[in-house]
């Protein structure tokens, strides 16, 4: 594998679910993301890990759990969610405030 | 709080045009500005990384400029192809690794 790449490409859970997303990079980036696509909305930038530590939280409700164990791999915990939680959900990897690397996305909806 | 816009949202010309996409950014202590091509469900694919140092970058027949002072980078293509249709997102970075996106531009190219 190259790049960035994430699991699972699409999701469908209820409200009462709980799951989790996963991004990998293979980049030796120390630098990784979360960001939220919504239909008609830019990119929101989500959580920021460097170096393993969480350096940015952009106000997003806590039933979104990051998780970054090393430089590598990167999870989005997710429980009981709500329908407008629907959307793709991107990672990304750089460098410390260097070019970004997407992954594929993950396609969630929540019913 | 950083606000970045991106205009016209879409574009339509024949192949063969040159074209210009326009992203202004409302705080100029920037670190850096990319510019992504996204298709249809995708993700985002990096194309250009112009630093606050710099004027401008190219790849190919792909021109990005950077104007801190007046807060404006431009994205020019050369001789459009139909692949080129995509929709062209601009990203400013700015202190502690956050980074705001505009809506995007939609391309289409027609053979």
């Amino acid at each position: 594998e190259t790049g960035v790449t994430q699991t699972p490409r699409h999701l469908v859970m209820g409200m009462t679910n709980k799951k989790s997303l996963k991004c990998e990079q293979h980049l030796g980036h120390n630098a990784m993301y979360w960001y939220k696509q919504s239909a008609k909305k830019p990119l929101e930038l989500m959580f920021v890990y460097n170096f393993k530590e969480q350096t940015e939280n952009n106000s997003v409700p806590s039933r979104f759990s990051p998780e970054c164990p090393n430089s590598s791999h990167l999870f989005l915990h997710l429980h009981t969610l709500q329908p407008e939680d629907s959307a793709l959900y991107l990672c990304a990897s750089s460098h410390q405030d260097g070019e970004q690397f997407f992954g594929p996305g993950t396609r969630l909806t929540v019913l | 709080k950083q606000e970045v816009t991106q205009i016209p949202a879409a574009l339509s010309v024949p192949e063969g045009e040159n074209l210009v996409l326009n992203c202004s950014f409302t705080d100029s202590a920037i670190y850096n500005l990319q510019w992504f091509r996204q298709d249809p469900g995708k993700g985002l694919t990096s194309l250009l990384l112009i630093q606050s140092s710099q004027r401008e970058q190219t790849s190919g027949r792909l021109n990005a400029s950077l104007d801190k002072s007046s807060g404006r980078s431009t994205l020019y293509i050369a001789a459009s192809q139909p692949g080129d249709s995509a929709t062209y997102l601009c990203a400013a970075r700015g202190g502690y690794q956050k980074v705001t996106f505009g809506i995007g531009t939609k391309l289409q190219v027609i053979p």
